[in-house]
């Protein structure tokens, strides 16, 4: 089946650094990738929709400055948490669905673990 | 926006025994309503989904029915295992397609206890 690949697994960083998280698609190309975020014991928050070739479209409430994400080509979508501070910690994953399916699921990465220290 | 209530937030049940877990949508455009179930520092895994135009589907164990006047729907796991032990998401979507994002549930605890 379609594969989401999501690297890396868990990053620990200083504050004030940024961390890169990189998703890709392994199975298909993807057109439009979803970055969420989820903290322990929570549901999954949809942060932002990334579109290849274009800007993001951000969910209220997200800081694009703070949350860079960027689609460079249809199998790789990137999100860069930028200064990072202790309350960005959390559980970050991403999602692709097969363009190629009309009724398509929604494929997770394996998920990053952010610790700020 | 689409809203995504589901209940009960946790459910614990005997080996063997039914678990019932429902949701309800704001959006009566979604027509696309998938399940997930997502073991502890895992990915979520689809379970089984639900298109708009059919009432009921089935897999097994699992089954999914969704009453689109009433805007919900509900899984149903039978003979629950211990392996079913896990927080399932449900979601809702406006379309099958790529470019539609899901909304999710805040999740329900599962706990099948031996």
């Amino acid at each position: 089946g379609a594969v989401v690949s999501q690297h890396p697994s868990w990053v620990i960083c200083k504050s004030g650094t940024s961390v890169k998280i990189e998703c890709r698609s392994l199975d298909f190309q993807a057109t439009t990738m979803f970055w969420y975020r989820q903290f322990p014991k929570q549901s999954l928050m949809l942060m932002a929709t990334s579109n290849e070739g274009s800007k993001a479209t951000y969910e209220q409430g997200v800081e694009k400055d703070k949350f860079l994400i960027n689609h460079a080509s249809l199998t790789l979508s990137t999100l860069t948490v930028t200064s990072a501070h202790p309350e960005d910690s959390s559980f970050y994953i991403c999602s692709a669905r097969d363009p190629g399916q009309i009724y398509t699921e929604a494929f997770f990465g394996q998920g990053t673990r952010l610790t700020v220290v | 926006g689409e809203n995504v209530e589901q209940h009960p937030s946790t459910l614990s049940v005997q080996e063997g025994d039914s678990a019932v877990i429902k949701c309800t949508y704001s959006d009566s455009a979604s027509n696309y309503f998938p399940w997930y179930k997502q073991e502890l520092g895992k990915r979520p895994q689809l379970i089984i989904d639900i298109r708009s135009n059919v009432g009921e589907k089935k897999d097994q164990r699992i089954a999914v029915t969704l009453n689109k006047t009433a805007k919900h729907f509900s899984l149903h796991i039978t003979e629950t295992q211990p392996e079913d032990s896990a927080v399932y998401f449900c979601a809702a979507s406006l379309s099958g397609g790529s470019n539609y994002k899901l909304t999710f549930g805040k999740g329900t605890l599962l706990t099948v206890n031996p």
